[in-house]
């Protein structure tokens, strides 16, 4: 079975700083990763996916996350955040193959982003 | 992109009442759904899996006669939460996946926070 790891329940960073916001995972088959984000009183958002070939995947808005095996981390990453990055983050992993398996989620992540 | 619709976004009634919650992928079909439950500052647990055609599997612990799945279509799913208590208060997500290869991504609706007074 599969399992994610989000040490960090709350992140405090202040606004232009980078940050680093930490998921590790446990499976004994290959997975899918995902991050994705919440806005309060919202659904959740994709953020970013692992699937396969570079090992480095970034998102629209500056975030990035690197997969690493040999750590089974997928660390999601931003060099400068602002005000509006403030949310829920949920890092996600799912088994390859099969259209019903399922999507595990780590307890996730508050950013929260200080002027 | 795509895109899920969940309605309503927000309810508020009585205990004993039962409650509807829709669940649409709008712009592609969707054999498979994902019904979360998500309370204060916690993560998505996951409820049950509603198969277009078929009965939903339900998670260990979920209560297949409290929450009724229903997915008629290839683009609706409903859950229903019969006979509502306090204790059922707590925001519920849907999620699809578009179809196809394995490796597509979920899309996830809005969210519906249920309130039961």
């Amino acid at each position: 079975a599969q399992s994610v790891t989000q040490l960090d329940s709350q992140v405090p960073v202040f606004e232009e700083a980078p940050v680093e916001l930490r998921c590790n995972y446990s499976s004994s088959v290959s997975v899918y990763l995902f991050w994705y984000v919440q806005y309060p009183n919202q659904g959740l958002q994709l953020l970013l996916k692992y699937l396969s070939g570079s090992t480095l995947v970034k998102s629209i808005n500056g975030f990035e996350a690197e997969f690493n095996k040999s750590q089974t981390s997928f660390h999601l990453r931003k060099p400068s955040v602002h005000i509006s990055d403030t949310a829920e983050y949920f890092c996600a992993v799912r088994n390859y193959g099969g259209a019903t398996n399922k999507l595990i989620f780590g307890t996730g992540t508050l950013l929260a982003v200080q002027p | 992109g795509a895109v899920v619709s969940q309605h309503p976004s927000r309810v508020i009634c009585k205990s004993g009442t039962s409650v509807k919650i829709e669940c649409r992928s709008l712009d592609f079909q969707a054999t498979t759904m994902f019904w979360y439950r998500q309370f204060p500052k916690q993560s998505l647990m996951l409820m049950a899996t509603s198969n277009e055609g078929s009965k939903a599997t339900y998670e260990q612990g979920v209560e297949k006669d409290k929450f009724l799945i229903n997915h008629a279509s290839l683009t609706l799913s409903t859950l229903t939460v019969t006979s509502a208590h306090p204790e059922d208060s707590s925001f519920y997500i849907c999620s699809a996946r578009v179809p196809g290869n394995s490796n597509q991504p979920q899309h996830f609706g809005d969210g519906t926070r249920l309130s039961i007074l």
